[in-house]
């Protein structure tokens, strides 16, 4: 079967980092992308891994291991717009489509 | 400003009334998605479409249907016979060929059926 899983919630400090993680199983894989929603809104792109490593991009950074089919966002000197949820998906064809398989999403809360 | 645009953002509707979902974008993307979500679960892809005239089912096609007659359109029909239809619809795009594109979406239309 597919499975993609994340934390359901997350609560951090204003200023601080916080790890959001993401570990899935699913039938191919050709890149895994990070996305930022908040209530009611559309999702954002944040970033892409389809290699193993770290890709940083300002405060944001995603890590990839294909070995382990896991992944997380790291996210540096959280600000209170931080609050949003972060959905995790995997694109699995490799064939050219560019279909994305989401989990269920972490809903981050950035308290004072 | 190039975009995706969803309407209406808020849409009632009576049970068993079928409703076409508006998505256009002039991104000049090959492909378009639509997506449901629904609280507690991740976005669930219901349709797609790779190029004009041609459109695929997702996981969960029932009770939905769907048109690409011009690239920069894909409405989403919810009919009669979709059984929980009162959800977040959202409507994205990307490229396809070369290299990895994100897909964009639009705003999303909430749809309640009453």
């Amino acid at each position: 079967g597919q499975n993609i899983d994340q934390p359901t919630e997350m609560t951090a400090t204003e200023g601080a980092i916080v790890q959001i993680n993401c570990t899935y199983q699913t039938s191919g894989f050709n890149g895994l992308f990070w996305y930022q929603q908040h209530a009611g809104e559309a999702p954002t792109f944040l970033s892409y891994n389809v290699l193993d490593g770290l890709e940083e991009k300002g405060r944001f950074s995603s890590f990839l291991s294909r070995s382990k089919g896991y992944s997380y966002l790291l996210l540096k000197e959280l600000q209170m717009k931080d609050s949003a949820s972060y959905l995790c998906a995997v694109r699995q064809d490799q064939t050219g489509a560019n279909n994305l398989f989401f989990g269920t999403g972490t809903r981050l809360t950035v308290i004072p | 400003d190039g975009g995706i645009t969803q309407s209406p953002k808020y849409l009632f509707r009576k049970e068993g009334q079928n409703v076409t979902l508006s998505c256009e974008q002039n991104l000049n993307h090959d492909a378009m998605y639509w997506y449901r979500q629904d609280p507690g679960q991740g976005l669930r892809l219901i349709y797609y479409s790779q190029i004009v005239n041609d459109f695929q089912k997702g996981d969960i096609a029932e009770g939905y249907s769907v048109s690409r007659e011009k690239k920069e359109s894909f409405p989403l029909t919810v009919t009669s016979a979709q059984k929980n239809p009162t959800a977040f619809y959202l409507c994205a795009s990307s490229m396809i060929a070369g290299g990895h594109h994100e897909q964009f979406f639009g705003p999303g239309t909430r749809l309640t059926v009453l």
